[in-house]
């Protein structure tokens, strides 16, 4: 089992341009999460998803699109990217509520 | 809703010595509770989590927690620490109102192991 597997791993992107950043699981899990990591300010929870086709916001979802066609997948989309999105992106998995979350490797992305 | 208050950023600690990370939590729902750790340049790893039953979990490395519902808390706890211990850790929340995905963190704590 590969677990979760996000792509790209690093990505600099200029203001203004857009991107989708990958989620992908294996587990047949069917809760997935996006967070966002900031110094001093932990992980906050951009959107989250608890089946195919049902998606809701989290703490910080402005500026962020996602979509679920597939349990296995959990894409996030930057429309018109802002050096404030300049974060590392974690996307997560877990197969029900109490269960233990699988974390991907990050996505650090830098929007100049 | 959940949220999470982590009352140390910084805890600056000797080798060998006791540690105690505090955490608290507001739910208006039943919570599992998590501690998360994260070594330098790494992803999140599970430390220990409760779900229910003994309010004290026992978790890898010599961690554990206490689940005390009436001060809504859940501080983390090792009575030796190492210098391989320095990493931030976070304390998370999620509902159990079928709210899966919904894990909410804490700001980290930053824990330093000085030899």
């Amino acid at each position: 089992n590969a677990g979760v597997t996000q792509t790209p791993k690093f990505q600099v992107l200029k203001t203004g341009q857009s991107m989708t950043l990958q989620c992908a699981q294996d587990m047949n899990h069917e809760y997935m999460s996006w967070y966002r990591q900031d110094p001093g300010m932990g992980l906050r929870l951009i959107h989250y998803s608890v089946g195919a086709g049902i998606t809701d916001q989290g703490e910080v979802p402005n500026g962020y699109n996602v979509s679920r066609s597939t349990t296995e997948d959990f894409p996030l989309r930057l429309l018109s990217a802002a050096p404030s999105q300049t974060s590392v992106y974690f996307c997560a998995s877990i197969r029900g509520t109490g269960g233990s979350y699988t974390f991907g490797s990050g996505t650090r992305l830098t929007v100049v | 809703a959940q949220s999470v208050t982590q009352l140390d950023s910084q805890v600056p600690v000797f080798e060998e010595a006791p540690v105690e990370l505090r955490c608290n939590y507001s739910s208006s729902v039943s919570v599992y509770l998590f501690w998360y750790v994260q070594y330098p340049n790494q992803g999140l790893q599970l430390l220990l989590k409760y779900l229910s039953g003994s309010t004290l979990v026992k978790g890898i490395n010599g961690f554990e927690a206490e689940f005390n519902k009436s001060q809504t808390s859940f501080h983390l706890r090792k009575p030796s620490v190492h210098i391989s211990d320095t990493a931030e850790y976070f304390c998370a929340v999620s509902g159990r109102n079928n709210q899966g995905g919904k894990l909410i963190f804490g700001q980290g704590t930053e824990l330093s192991v000085k030899p």
